[in-house]
């Protein structure tokens, strides 16, 4: 079974670039049966997609914040890592990492809290 | 746009069932969603994706009081028996991309 984890810095300055990276285990981040993705969580909010990327390396974000996302994929280290740039207070949020499986979210990291704050 | 509407709030009784509903916006009435629970202070899980057909396939080790079921734009999440473990929020999801959530509903079992 598919696990995921989060991992990256819980406090990021304001103007500064989130960087979170995810770790996959259980399956090849290389395999095409799977796309990857993140996702936050506001607190108190609902979900929220922040983008995507498939096997063949392409990606897609919300359009909301596509200015300031990138997310990559590292196969060597089977991980996958997102950059959210420009931070504000309002991106203070949960973060998880997700893997796709025929279309729908199947499986979820546990998530990790992002305080952006001076 | 693709939009999906949920109800902020619903409540039942322990032992009781509820049905839950997402609403697919106007033109996108064949699209299939997936089910999320997530209970307090914990992380979403993956219930089921359900087709517009009422097909539905659940996640590893969801329990048989789970099942979806369709109707035009709607589509539902009925919980029988209900537990106190199922007090929770429930997301619905469409993908594309973009991925899509409904805002989530809040289900309280007294």
């Amino acid at each position: 079974q598919l696990q995921l984890q989060e991992s990256g810095p819980g406090l990021v300055k304001p103007s500064e670039t989130l960087s979170l990276t995810c770790t996959v285990s259980g399956g090849s981040i290389s395999s095409s049966s799977y796309y990857w993705g993140w996702i936050r969580q506001p607190p108190g909010k609902g979900l929220e997609w922040i983008g995507s990327i498939y096997y063949s390396g392409s990606t897609y974000y919300n359009p909301s914040l596509k200015s300031r996302v990138t997310i990559s994929v590292d196969t060597s280290k089977n991980q996958f890592s997102l950059k959210l740039s420009s931070v504000t207070a309002a991106d203070t949020a949960v973060y998880y990492c997700a893997s796709m499986v025929g279309g729908p979210t199947r499986y979820w990291g546990q998530g990790t809290l992002v305080t952006v704050s001076s | 746009q693709l939009v999906l509407t949920q109800s902020p709030s619903a409540s039942a009784s322990l032992g009781a069932s509820v049905k839950l509903t997402c609403t697919l916006s106007s033109g996108h009435s064949s699209y299939a969603i997936a089910w999320h629970q997530q209970q307090p202070e914990k992380g979403p899980r993956y219930l089921m994706k359900l087709n517009s057909d009422g097909s539905h396939s659940k996640g590893d080790g969801i329990p048989d009081r789970f099942s979806g079921s369709s109707s035009g734009a709607e589509r539902y999440l009925t919980i029988s028996s209900l537990q106190s473990e199922d007090e929770a929020d429930y997301y619905c999801q469409t993908w594309g991309p973009p991925l899509v959530f409904g805002g989530g509903t809040k289900l309280t079992v007294l």
